[in-house]
């Protein structure tokens, strides 16, 4: 079974506007961790922002926000007044465990393409 | 510097050759971790050091993959008998403690064997 669903092969939004990419887990264990990733085109993966799975509120960056819905293992990225510089890859991943080392299990991206 | 850095950023590959790639964490961190991604997919793990012990190589996905970090600072990933399917980006990701709240990650290493 998937670890990591993004079911949104590509989104398009208008710049300024506010846009929301889907992300789902499955996971048995109660210690968790929800990642987003920027990718664009140069490759390098851009960390935005972190969610534990005991965070009691959900996780803001600046324009991003985390919205984690834990009964439906739903954890998804809010970009608010998106700028032309969004249009990029973002990956939702799970980190498993504790706070010891757990490698990140990625899903398999949403494509953003933010439009004047 | 003040990223990680990898080199080289792209390689081409005789099939059968041998490639090393080399990833330089950002300064003083103890977590180092490799991914493979893969043209279209999300990356998946290979394998991660925690200075310079390497505690899991559970994603390598045969003994052609072959990674060390001898210094606990400075990694190689070695690839040997490079084969088709090995083509994808190679990227490293350093984290400043174990509890892994955050990786850096590089721009990558975009291998294609031919």
């Amino acid at each position: 079974a998937q670890k990591i669903t993004q079911t949104q092969p590509g989104m398009f939004v208008q710049e300024k506007e506010a846009v929301t990419l889907d992300c789902t887990y499955d996971t048995s264990d109660p210690s968790y961790g929800l990642f987003w990733y920027k990718q664009p085109s140069s490759g390098e993966m851009i960390f935005l922002i972190y969610q534990g799975s005991y965070d009691q509120q959900n996780a803001t960056e600046g324009r991003y926000s985390l919205n984690f819905q834990k009964a439906r293992k739903s954890a998804n990225l809010v970009i608010s007044a998106s700028q032309l510089g969004d249009s990029a890859m973002y990956f939702c991943a799970m980190r498993e465990g504790g706070t010891g080392f757990q490698k990140l299990v990625f899903g398999t991206g949403t494509r953003l393409l933010v439009s004047p | 510097g003040a990223g990680v850095s990898q080199s080289p950023r792209y390689k081409v590959a005789k099939r059968g050759q041998d490639v090393a790639l080399r990833c330089d964490p950002i300064s003083g961190h103890v977590s180092l971790f490799w991914y493979q991604q893969a043209l279209g997919q999300g990356p998946e793990f290979l394998t991660y050091f925690q200075n310079e012990a390497q505690l899991d190589k559970s994603g390598l996905p045969s003994d052609r993959f072959f990674a060390e970090r001898p210094e606990g600072s400075v990694s190689t990933l070695k690839i040997q008998r490079t084969q088709q399917e090995d083509s994808a980006v190679y990227l490293c990701a350093s984290s400043p403690s174990v509890k892994n709240t955050e990786a850096f990650f590089g721009q990558g290493t975009r291998l294609t064997v031919v």
